[in-house]
């Protein structure tokens, strides 16, 4: 079973461009996941969809923003660049929502540099 | 809003050391917890997870963990560590709730040496 792919592995911008990530769960999750992990930080949680919908975001401002396809694939946009949003991005992917337990299955990520 | 803290950033042992790493969450409802571990050049994967019942839950590769409720731990244990188990260690909590998003702690570094 193919596991959680993410397109690019490197993406390289320069300050006020816009980046587009993308991340293909594995084959029956719904939910998919994004995070930021900057250096040397853990994981922040930026995005949660589920359905085609968000449901829940981290504390980033409007400029990060994403979406979720009717086959479950997202993307993650970063408008108007900015040096310290290098990173590395990573998706998760799992089964569903709701109050039951939701391991997430993660991709290998892109690693964002903004010059 | 939940938080997790994990004590140590960076852990040095030899190899066939005791391995404890600490974590303490805040929230004050129900949470599922997890460890996940990051081993150098692979992705991030699930060690061992914690929903309800026994608080003391075994994962891969002899890794244990016990959900202390009354003090809002859920440290990762493991009895004799490898050069192989050197990574970096994440502890994540999700209130079990069903927009409850998972927080991660800023990570661990483990470093065995042989």
């Amino acid at each position: 079973e193919a596991g959680v792919t993410q397109s690019p592995t490197h993406l390289i911008k320069t300050r006020g461009q816009q980046a587009t990530l993308r991340c293909s769960p594995i084959s029956g999750h719904t939910s998919v996941y994004w995070y930021q992990q900057a250096l040397g930080l853990g994981l922040q949680f930026l995005l949660w969809y589920d359905e085609g919908e968000e449901r829940n975001r981290g504390n980033f401002p409007p400029r990060f923003s994403g979406r979720q396809f009717p086959n479950y694939s997202s993307e993650l946009n970063v408008n108007a660049l900015e040096l310290e949003d290098s990173a590395l991005y990573l998706c998760a992917s799992s089964v569903h929502t709701g109050s039951s337990y939701n391991e997430q299955f993660f991709g290998p990520g892109t690693r964002l540099t903004v010059l | 809003a939940q938080s997790v803290s994990q004590h140590n950033h960076h852990v040095i042992l030899s190899e066939a050391a005791s391995l404890e790493l600490g974590c303490n969450y805040s929230y004050g409802g129900t949470v599922n917890l997890f460890w996940y571990v990051q081993y150098p050049g692979q992705h991030l994967q699930l060690l061992l997870k914690y929903f309800s019942g026994d608080p003391l839950v075994k994962g891969i590769k002899g890794f244990e963990a016990e959900f202390i409720k009354s003090k809002f731990s859920f440290n990762l244990r493991k009895p004799s560590v490898q050069w192989s188990d050197t990574a970096e260690y994440f502890c994540a909590v999700k209130p079990n709730t069903n927009a409850g998003k998972s927080t991660f702690g800023d990570g661990t570094t483990l470093t065995v040496k042989p």
